[in-house]
């Protein structure tokens, strides 16, 4: 059981070029969560979904894109990456919210993305 | 909205001594509140919880208690380790699409 897995763990982009970081999970949850952290700042939410087919902006949302084609996975696109979004991203997972009332996120090691 | 403030740090602690990092939020409804811990180099992970006024959330010697009249949530233990050295962030669920709200995170250091 792998819990939350992030690839790659690191990546130096330069300015204008795409990527797509990876998220996979194995504990079959239902949401799935990108975050952003930067030095104080703390941890700002860019995009989630509550299920396979369905994605949401959060805090942040403007100059990445999300897909969830699969249960398992969530991908973050960067289109034309800036310096601005050098940072550690972080994706989570969590069950759907049930009789426990609360919602525990299960975090990925994070990937620092640095764009010069 | 919803917010969460911490006190800065880093707190730097000499083992065995007393820690309180301090918690105070802003939210409509009943929030859950939650303690996660980030340890050098890893994502964070849950530490502990309290899901209504008056709970307190215990794990690993840290507690909190969810104080709903001075809308607080500050983390304590007795008495920290070297191996306690990390970031520690406050944070809520008011239950709106099951999304967290995160303080900015205090550094923890703890040295022998």
């Amino acid at each position: 059981n792998a819990g939350v897995t992030q690839t790659p763990k690191f990546r130096v982009l330069k300015t204008g070029q795409s990527m797509t970081l990876l998220c996979a999970q194995d504990m079959n949850h239902e949401y799935m969560y990108w975050y952003r952290q930067d030095p104080g700042m703390g941890l700002r939410l860019i995009h989630y979904s509550v299920g396979e087919g369905t994605t949401a902006k959060g805090e942040v949302p403007d100059g990445y894109n999300v897909s969830r084609l699969k249960k398992q996975n969530f991908l973050l696109g960067l289109e034309s990456a800036a310096p601005s979004q050098t940072s550690v991203y972080f994706c989570a997972s969590s069950y759907q919210r049930g009789l426990a009332g609360y919602n525990e996120q299960f975090f990925g090691p994070g990937t620092r993305l640095t764009v010069l | 909205g919803n917010s969460v403030t911490q006190m800065e740090g880093p707190v730097t602690l000499s083992e065995e001594a007393f820690l309180t990092i301090n918690c105070t939020y802003t939210a409509t409804g009943y929030p859950s509140l939650f303690w996660y811990v980030q340890y050098p180099g890893e994502g964070l992970q849950l530490l502990l919880k309290a899901t209504k006024a008056d709970d307190k959330g215990s794990n690993k010697g840290f507690e909190a208690t969810y104080r709903k009249e001075t809308t607080s949530f500050h983390l304590e233990k007795g008495s920290v380790q070297v191996s306690d050295s990390a970031v520690y962030f406050c944070a809520l669920d008011t239950g709106t699409a099951s999304k967290l709200t995160f303080g900015t995170g205090t550094r923890l250091q703890v040295t022998l």
